[in-house]
């Protein structure tokens, strides 16, 4: 199996600008979740879905943040309009099952998208 | 909600033997993971604990006590790649909370 995809691997774009994040999960698996990374915050929960629907999206921190699941191959996580503090790595991840017995708990992360924001 | 912490940094030698703690807060979880994270590459899972005690897997262990709200990932005979952040997370409802993780520094 190829993996978590995502892309573009870097973004760098200027504040006002839209970003679009794209997540190929692994296939069979049905729960997909967004996390962002900083040095400050962590690793943060943006949403996560489970079978192309969106479960919990408390994480998204306002309304410029918008994700979308349209198949089991697919998600976006958007960003309009972008600001400076939205520079952050954005991974995707995938698993089978809601986690919490020792066969599914495995979150497999994709490579992450570089987001740099000026 | 839920926490965890974590000491920021850690150093140690190789071929010795480490101990990263996680001290948590929560209404309730399923578990305890441990994840690997070299410089710009992804998280990637080591073990999880769904009851207390011991989890060895190769020169990796990890433990859980929830009477405590504790749990520690036990990194043996390390290794200069070993050099990396490790991060505990609550497993909850289908979702896991991160630490802020842990930089392993691995010297000579």
């Amino acid at each position: 199996d190829a993996g978590v995809i995502q892309s573009p691997r870097h973004e760098v774009t200027e504040m006002g600008q839209e970003v679009t994040l794209r997540c190929k999960p692994i296939s069979g698996h049905d729960y997909l979740f967004w996390y962002r990374q900083t040095m400050m915050r962590g690793l943060e929960l943006l949403i996560y879905f489970n079978n192309n629907v969106p479960i919990d999206d408390s994480g998204m921190p306002e309304d410029r943040f918008s994700a979308k699941m349209p198949n089991a191959s697919f998600s976006t996580l958007k960003i309009q309009p972008s600001e400076p503090r939205d520079s952050a790595v954005y991974f995707c991840a995938s698993r089978r099952g809601q986690g919490g017995t020792a066969t599914n708990e495995k979150l497999f992360f994709g490579s992450g998208t570089q987001l740099s924001v000026l | 909600g839920q926490s965890l912490e974590q000491p920021s940094e850690v150093t140690a030698v190789e071929g010795a033997i480490v101990q990263i703690n996680c001290t948590y807060q929560t209404s309730g979880f399923y578990g305890l993971s441990w994840y690997q994270q070299h410089d710009g590459g992804a998280p990637t899972f080591l073990s999880y604990n769904a009851l207390d005690g011991l989890e060895e897997t190769g020169r990796f262990s990890s433990f859980l006590s929830r009477s405590d709200s504790y749990g520690y990932l036990l990194l043996q005979e390390l290794q200069m790649k070993d050099s990396a952040s490790y991060f505990c997370a609550l497993s909850g409802y289908s979702t896991l909370t991160f630490g802020k993780g842990t930089m392993l520094l691995v010297s000579p």
